[in-house]
């Protein structure tokens, strides 16, 4: 079982560019979840997927942030036009169920600069 | 509004000593506390839970305490080794029903244990 698996685990990015980060939940997992995490702070939910379903993007900002997780093939986080204020580490969880935390199963994350 | 607060921000022990982690939570519908320990370019990985209809939860050198009146709980750990040396988060979520599975972090404890 290769846990949850995140791409890349670094990436660099210059204002105003795109950053794409994939994950791929547990075997058997279907519920996925997105958290950052800013230096110095813990992490903060993002957004919940079940595939080809967003099901809470409460934690989402408005603009530029956007998640999917289709039919076939990895979560995806996009964030478009990238500010320094993005740089954070990006981590996905990914669950056998959509009740309670219980079984959240975290990848290593994405750490994410933009420069 | 942080709703778990996490303290002390940064703690130092000697190996053989006790570490312990304080936790205070203000949404009485938390119903389920975790704590993470997170190695520097990992994601957190769960280290003991616990439900408020205990007190306290014994896993190895990991105790949790759990005080539901005060809302709060703490991570013990007893015999601190060097190999403990993390940051350690808690969390709290609701048990079941709406946002259950979404996770409220405190804000981290960076632990050094000292030989």
């Amino acid at each position: 079982n290769a846990g949850v698996m995140q791409n890349p685990r670094h990436l660099v990015r210059r204002r105003g560019q795109e950053a794409r980060l994939r994950c791929s939940p547990m075997k058997g997992h279907s519920h996925v979840y997105w958290y950052r995490q800013l230096p110095e702070e813990g992490l903060k939910f993002m957004v919940y997927l079940q595939k080809e379903n967003i099901i809470d993007e409460s934690g989402m900002p408005k603009e530029r942030f956007s998640a999917e997780f289709p039919k076939e093939g990895p979560s995806i986080l996009r964030i478009q036009q990238v500010v320094r204020g993005d740089s954070a580490a990006y981590f996905c969880a990914s669950s056998p169920t959509g009740q309670g935390a219980y079984g959240y199963t975290f990848g290593s994350g994405t750490r994410l600069t933009v420069v | 509004q942080q709703q778990v607060k996490q303290s002390p921000q940064s703690l130092i022990v000697q190996k053989g000593g006790i570490s312990i982690i304080n936790c205070a939570y203000e949404n009485t519908a938390f119903d389920y506390f975790p704590w993470y320990q997170q190695f520097p370019g990992k994601g957190p990985a769960l280290l003991i839970a616990i439900r408020p209809d205990v007190s306290e939860k014994k896993e190895g050198r990991f105790t949790i305490s759990f005080n539901k009146s005060a809302k709060q709980f703490s991570l013990h750990i007893m015999d601190s080794q060097p190999g403990d040396s993390a940051t350690y988060f808690c969390a709290a979520s609701k048990g079941s029903g709406a946002g259950s599975y979404q996770l409220t972090f405190g804000k981290g404890t960076k632990l050094s244990v000292i030989p």
